[in-house]
Parts: C-alpha cells; sequence; structure tokens
C-alpha cells in the first residue's frame, strides 16, 4: 500500500496569513493527489484533484503543487472559514490512502 | 440535486453485524464508482471498501473477508454488510461518490459525500 505522509500535523495562523501543508507519497503517484478539508462534525470536501486542479467552486486561494512523490496545498490568505482539517488522499492505485490530516487553527 | 443519505449504524456488541445503507438522488449508484470512507473517533479517514461501476469491488486488508459492498439498482442503494464487528470497526461511515476528471489521464477522486453515520461496536 502507498503511506501518505502529512506535515505538519497542526498549525496555527491568523486570518490572511498564508500557510503551507505538506504531502508525501512512500512511492512515487504522479499528479495522482487530491486533497479534502474537513470541518468538524461534517463530512470531507473535496479542494483539488490532480495535484493541482481546483473543484468547482472551490476559492483560488487554495494553491496545489507537486508531482511524484512531493506535494503542498497552499492557502495564499488564510479566511475565518478555512480554519478546519486537511487531508491529501493517492488516487494512482487502490487501496486508496489518506495522509492522517493537518489541523488549521487560530493562533 | 445530488445527494447521499446514510442509515443503519448503532450499537452492536463485538462478533455482531450491521448493514449500512447509503441511499443516492440525483445520479444513478451503477453508473459511478461508489466508496466507503470511516473515521475512528478523534482519527483520520480510512478508506474500507469501492464498488466500482463495472461490479468489480475491493475492500481495505483491515474489513476483507468480513465487510461485503454492493448495491441495488431498484432502490438506488449502496449497501455496506459488516460481519464479525470489532472494536476497532468503531467509527462515522461515510459513503462518497468516485467520479473521474479526464484531463489526459483520469483523476479519480470523491466529489459528493454522505453526513455519515455512527457504528460503535461494544459490549
Amino acid at each position: 500500500d502507498i503511506q501518505m505522509t502529512q506535515s505538519p500535523s497542526s498549525l496555527s495562523a491568523s486570518v490572511g496569513d498564508r500557510i503551507i501543508i505538506t504531502c508525501r507519497a512512500s512511492q512515487t503517484i504522479s499528479n495522482y493527489l487530491n486533497w479534502y478539508q474537513q470541518k468538524p462534525g461534517k463530512a470531507p470536501q473535496v479542494l483539488m484533484f490532480g495535484a493541482s486542479r481546483l473543484q468547482s467552486g472551490v476559492p483560488s486561494r487554495f494553491i496545489g503543487s507537486g508531482t511524484g512523490t512531493h506535494f503542498t496545498l497552499t492557502i495564499s490568505s488564510l479566511q475565518p472559514e478555512d480554519f478546519a482539517t486537511y487531508y491529501c488522499q493517492q488516487g494512482y492505485n487502490t487501496p486508496w490512502t489518506f495522509g492522517q490530516g493537518t489541523k488549521v487553527e487560530v493562533k | 440535486e445530488v445527494a447521499l443519505v446514510e442509515s443503519g449504524g448503532g450499537l452492536v456488541q463485538p462478533g455482531g453485524s450491521l448493514r449500512l445503507s447509503c441511499a443516492a438522488s440525483g445520479f444513478n449508484v451503477t453508473s459511478k464508482s461508489m466508496d466507503w470512507v470511516r473515521q475512528a473517533p478523534g482519527q483520520g479517514l480510512e478508506w474500507v471498501s469501492i464498488v466500482y461501476s463495472d461490479g468489480r469491488t475491493h475492500y481495505a486488508v483491515s474489513v476483507k473477508g468480513r465487510f461485503t459492498i454492493s448495491r441495488d439498482t431498484s432502490k438506488n442503494t449502496l449497501y455496506l454488510q459488516m460481519n464479525s464487528l470489532r472494536a476497532d470497526d468503531t467509527a462515522v461511515y461515510y459513503c462518497a461518490r468516485e467520479v473521474a476528471a479526464t484531463i489526459g489521464s483520469f483523476y479519480y477522486y470523491m466529489d459528493v459525500w454522505g453526513k455519515g453515520t455512527t457504528v460503535t461496536v461494544s459490549s
């Protein structure tokens, strides 16, 4: 199975900050990498697929990049509604696997 | 509007069984691949199972041989039959629709999720 590792596990930030979340795969997955956002008590929602392609309706402040084994999710200017937990997920082959999550909290 | 609604969760004793349902609206469950994903209390997301649009199935090692994914076209519903339940199966179970974005290659991701149903395995 492909292991996905996110860092950091959590971070504290303020509205307006630029934050970066990193996701690493245990083997190359090309750009078959998805990002999800989950708020407490809610189901996850897809932000991005193909490492850098925004899902319809997702604001452009979310920026994804990377290929191979190293990926990043950048939020260019954190908004109040962005405080949540973010998960990467490889879509290269089953079993699909998720990173352990990065919780973005208010500083 | 496309939506998924899970049901069937509850409290069950270790070794027991439970069948989860996921009613779909706005699309046909047999036209897409469908996944089950679970989340243990305070933990991250764990993929459980998939049924592809062609009917093939695949399971996580942790549930293989105990869980069975299926779908009913007439009811437009996805199911997860869970047998021999263990305490570590305790989680919120989400069903999700999987789509493929075709941009050169096929990029698979889960675009619609239900709200989840809670399974607690405890004596």
